[in-house]
């Protein structure tokens, strides 16, 4: 078990479905990541946010939606997705270490959630 | 050029030799490396960092860092069936309030 809770662990949806992933972090961490994951490809780097507020945003489509409402707790809203859009959603989480800057610290994965849309 | 590089395997080594993981990153400023190790359908799971150039040992595993040629290296003495995953390495991009940069994995199979 780890210390970052993801939910649901696999989900279906139809393209036109709205859905929402889930991400718990029980480790006192300040940072939270979304990763995107496909087959044979490597992690890509979705967002990032630092004390709540949003400070990466890769070039992601607007169809996935975050919401970080504290710490703890990351959500990704899905709405209208693509088939090329089926991967393993990963969330992960870490602590700023204020000197050193955000990626100097590990990262902890949560299990992911495996998306498939039809 | 990619930012972080691995051969992408798989590496085939037998149970009991030692493997060898090798990753070149690009970012000459980068001061922060890791290995993650990720089993088949499973999430990433970290298994080493080093911050400083030379070896660091845990158990079977030693990273080894050389900024100079800006390379990071995973041995895994003693091999074991247990041991057979996608192991990743994963770098900072230099100072600044950005997240790691991964890359693509070398698939590891130890035969018994």
């Amino acid at each position: 078990e780890t210390g970052v809770t993801q939910t649901p662990r696999h989900l279906v949806m139809g393209m036109t479905n709205k859905k929402s992933l889930k991400c718990e972090q029980h480790l006192g961490h300040n940072a939270m990541y979304w990763y995107k994951q496909s087959a044979k490809k490597p992690l890509e780097l979705m967002f990032v946010y630092n004390f709540k507020e949003q400070t990466e945003n890769n070039s992601v489509p607007s169809r996935f939606s975050p919401e970080c409402p504290n710490s703890s707790h990351l959500f990704l809203h899905l709405h209208t997705l693509q088939p090329e859009d089926s991967a393993l959603y990963l969330c992960a989480s870490s602590q700023e270490d204020v000197l050193r800057g955000l990626s100097n610290q590990p990262q902890h994965f949560g299990d992911g959630t495996r998306l498939s849309i039809l | 050029q990619k930012e972080v590089e691995q051969n992408s395997g798989p590496l085939s080594v037998p149970e009991g030799a030692i493997a060898s993981l090798n990753c070149t990153y690009s970012d000459r400023g980068s001061q922060s490396f890791f290995w993650y190790r990720q089993y088949s359908g499973k999430s990433p799971e970290l298994i080493m960092f080093i911050y400083s150039n030379g070896d660091k040992e845990d158990g079977r595993f030693t990273a080894q860092l050389n900024k100079a040629s800006q390379y990071v290296s995973l041995l895994i003495r003693d091999s074991q069936p247990s041991d057979s995953a996608t192991y990743l390495c994963a770098v900072d991009p230099e100072t600044g309030r950005r997240a790691l940069t991964f890359g693509s994995g070398t698939r590891l199979q130890v035969q018994p």
